[in-house]
C-alpha cells in the first residue's frame, strides 16, 4: 500500500522565519495535493502538483514536486500567525481510482 | 456555490449503539467519498461512490459500517454497533467526476465533518 510520510509532525516557528515541510511517498503517484486544516474545520485545498518539477506559489507558501525522488516540499517564507494550521500532503494513484493517501499532517504554530 | 454539507456536526454515543451521518455533496458532483480521520492522523478513505454505485469500499469495516447513496446525490454512513475506536471525525467529500488521468476534474472538496465520540 502507498505510504505517505510527512516531517516534521510539529513545527513551532517565529514570525518572519522561513521553514520547509517535507512529504515523501513510497510508490509512483499521479498527482499530489497540499491541504490546510484549521482546528475544528475541514480540509482546504492549497495546491495540486501534477508533474515532475512542478512548482506553485500562493502568498507565503510555495510547493514543489520531485517525482523521481518521490518528494514534495511546502516552503513557508516569512511566516505570519495566520499560517498557523495543520498541513497535509495527499497522493493520488490512478490504479486505485483516485483514492487519496494522506500523510499524518504537520501542525504548524507561528508565534510573535 | 454551496459546499459539501454534513450533519450532524457532533455526536456522542455509547459503545454498541448505532449512529448515522448524512452528506449532501456539491450539486452536480458525481463522485462522493467518506473518510475517517482519527485524532492526530490524516484522513483515510472508507468508501467511494460514483453516482449511486460503489467504486471502492476496500477499507470499509463491513461488519459494522455501511453506506448508501440511493439516488446518486445524498449519502448516509452508518455504524452499528459502534466501538470505542470509531471515535473520529467523519469527512464527506465530492468531486465533479471520477478519476481521469491528467484531469483536474476529480479534485475533492471536503465538508465540515462530523465529530463522533464513542464512550
Amino acid at each position: 500500500e502507498l505510504k505517505v510520510e510527512q516531517n516534521p509532525l510539529f513545527l513551532s516557528m517565529q514570525e518572519g522565519k522561513n521553514y520547509t515541510i517535507y512529504c515523501n511517498y513510497s510508490t509512483t503517484s499521479d498527482r499530489l495535493y497540499w491541504y490546510r486544516q484549521d482546528p475544528g474545520k475541514s480540509l482546504e485545498s492549497l495546491f495540486v502538483l501534477l508533474s515532475n518539477g512542478a512548482v506553485k506559489q500562493e502568498g507565503r507558501l510555495m510547493a514543489s514536486l520531485d517525482t523521481k525522488a518521490r518528494l514534495s516540499t511546502l516552503h513557508i517564507t516569512a511566516a505570519v500567525h495566520d499560517l498557523s494550521a495543520t498541513y497535509f500532503c495527499a497522493v493520488v494513484r490512478g490504479s486505485t481510482l483516485g483514492r487519496l493517501y494522506f500523510g499524518r499532517g504537520t501542525q504548524l504554530t507561528v508565534w510573535p | 456555490e454551496a459546499g459539501v454539507a454534513q450533519s450532524p456536526r457532533y455526536k456522542i454515543i455509547e459503545k454498541r449503539q448505532s449512529v448515522a451521518f448524512w452528506c449532501n455533496p456539491i450539486s452536480g458532483h458525481a463522485t462522493l467519498y467518506w473518510y475517517q480521520q482519527i485524532l492526530g492522523q490524516g484522513p483515510k478513505l472508507l468508501i467511494q461512490f460514483q453516482n449511486n454505485g460503489v467504486v471502492d469500499d476496500s477499507q470499509l469495516p463491513k461488519d459494522r459500517f455501511s453506506a448508501e447513496r440511493l439516488k446518486g446525490v445524498d449519502s448516509t454512513l452508518k455504524i452499528q454497533p459502534a466501538k470505542l475506536e470509531d471515535s473520529a471525525v467523519y469527512l464527506c467529500a465530492s468531486s465533479l467526476k471520477g478519476w481521469t488521468s491528467g484531469s483536474g476534474d476529480n479534485e475533492q472538496f471536503f465538508g465540515p465533518g462530523t465529530r463522533l465520540t464513542v464512550l
